[in-house]
């Protein structure tokens, strides 16, 4: 079965503090996602990469930065952790151009991040 | 810029009857439109997705959602809901040679007894 894996499930962590968060997937898929989601605001971009050491900036990049030195693994880091980006934070892939169609994005199940 | 309104944000229904979701997507050509659910602490999943042919798509649980390009919707249905239909659902857009997703913000559908 195809996975996309985010390493921590809860995450707390203090105001100011440098936070990363790992997502892994086995698909070979050339692109990954993070997007955060808020209630009532749904699911927002924040970065995108298509290939190794490529990304783009999504809806939302302010105050997160992200790396993509293998194909199979897009890290979010939050450079200095602020009690606005509580959040829960969902990390997906999906194959790219047309094919992506076909399959749709495969999502982990989500990092639910608190600062404090 | 394409954008995706789900009309609602939370449907209540009783279990056995049957609901709608409603979702509209900016007019544009060669849209391809996606419903993903999302079951409570959990990511989200591809329920169904239209890319062309049959205005009526249909999911494996029931679910199912028509095309329709003169309103620009993608509504999505079931005549009978389960307790276990409980969850967000969300609608997406796809346009033309843009392979990324757009969301809509997401209704939540909560099924009684």
């Amino acid at each position: 079965d195809v996975k996309v894996t985010q390493s921590s499930r809860y995450l707390v962590k203090r105001t100011g503090e440098k936070v990363f968060l790992e997502c892994v997937q086995d698909m070979d898929h050339e692109n990954m996602f993070w997007y955060r989601q808020d209630p009532g605001l749904g699911l927002r971009l924040i970065y995108f990469s298509y290939d190794v050491k490529m990304k783009e900036k999504g809806d939302i990049p302010e105050g997160y930065s992200v790396s993509r030195e293998k194909k199979e693994r897009f890290s979010l880091i939050l450079e200095s952790a602020s009690t606005n980006q509580t959040s829960m934070y969902l990390c997906a892939s999906s194959l790219a151009q047309v094919t992506m169609l076909q399959y749709g994005y495969t999502f982990g199940s989500g990092t639910r991040l608190t600062v404090v | 810029a394409q954008s995706v309104t789900q009309l609602d944000s939370q449907v209540p229904v009783f279990e056995e009857a049957p609901v709608e979701l409603r979702c509209n997507y900016s007019s544009s050509v060669s849209v391809y439109l996606f419903w993903y659910v999302q079951y409570p602490n959990q990511g989200l999943q591809l329920l169904l997705k239209y890319l062309s042919g049959s205005t009526l798509v249909e999911s494996i649980n029931g679910f199912e959602a028509e095309f329709n390009k003169s309103q620009t919707s993608f509504h999505l249905r079931k005549p009978s809901v389960h307790i276990s239909d409980t969850a967000e659902y969300f609608c997406a857009v796809s346009r033309g040679s843009n392979y990324k997703l757009t969301f809509g913000k997401g209704t939540l559908l909560t099924v009684n007894p």
